[in-house]
């Protein structure tokens, strides 16, 4: 059975860091297409990033240069790391196998 | 990026049909992209329902039922997500995704009140 679980989010201060972590069960991460994708607070989904199995990654525009997208074989787990938040990072954030298998999601909170 | 219009809500009785579309700019064919559509519950993730290419290219997602399909309408460069037989658990947020350019792109949702 496919499984996906995030976590690291938390409350963090604007301009700070945070590392989320995917630790997927049930398939390697590293043979799938994996993404993050984010939803704020009573909006719609916003995709954040890729990575492919071959190891290209894509970010959305508003991510790009802040956000890193990677991934631990060994461990089978996706990571984001996100640096210089903004309160508009303020989501809940979700790894997803394809387009297919999505987690639970975890919070983000970007405020003073 | 390109924007995908969705009406933002929809309603309809139990028992009947709902048909939720999901247009493309146009300067977006259709006809050229894979349209995905995901089920949300309040205080849940998305659920993966199908995606729909043409009808000999589309695929249901485990265990969701077959009374939810896919179609496009090319005239009006839009996609379309049929749900048959409407159920009260079929109350939820729905959204389209297409997949251009290595990014999703996803739809702004319709918020589908089973009456």
């Amino acid at each position: 059975e496919v499984q996906l679980v995030e976590s690291g989010g938390g409350l963090v201060q604007p301009g700070g860091s945070l590392r989320l972590s995917c630790a997927a069960s049930g398939f390697t991460v590293s043979s799938n297409y994996m993404s993050w994708v984010r939803q704020a607070p009573g909006k719609g989904l916003e995709w954040v990033s890729v990575i492919y199995s071959g190891g290209s990654t894509y970010y959305a525009d508003s991510v790009k240069g802040r956000f890193t997208i990677s991934r631990h074989n060994s461990k089978n787990t996706l990571y984001l790391q996100m640096n210089s938040l903004r309160a508009e990072d303020t989501a809940v954030y979700y790894c997803a196998r394809g387009a297919w298998d999505w987690g639970q999601g975890t919070l983000v909170t970007v405020s003073s | 990026q390109p924007v995908l219009t969705q009406p933002p809500s929809s309603s309809a009785s139990p028992g009947e049909s709902a048909r939720l579309t999901c247009t493309l700019p146009s300067d977006i064919n259709v006809g050229s992209y894979n349209i995905y559509w995901y089920q949300q519950k309040p205080g849940s993730p998305p659920r993966y329902l199908l995606y729909y290419y043409s009808d000999s290219d589309k695929g249901q997602g485990s265990g969701v039922p077959s009374r939810f399909s896919g179609s496009k309408d090319a005239s009006a460069n839009t996609g379309i997500l049929l749900i048959s037989g409407l159920q009260s658990e079929d109350e939820a947020d729905y959204y389209c995704m297409i997949w251009p350019s290595n990014a999703w792109v996803f739809g702004g949702g319709t918020k589908l009140t089973v009456l």
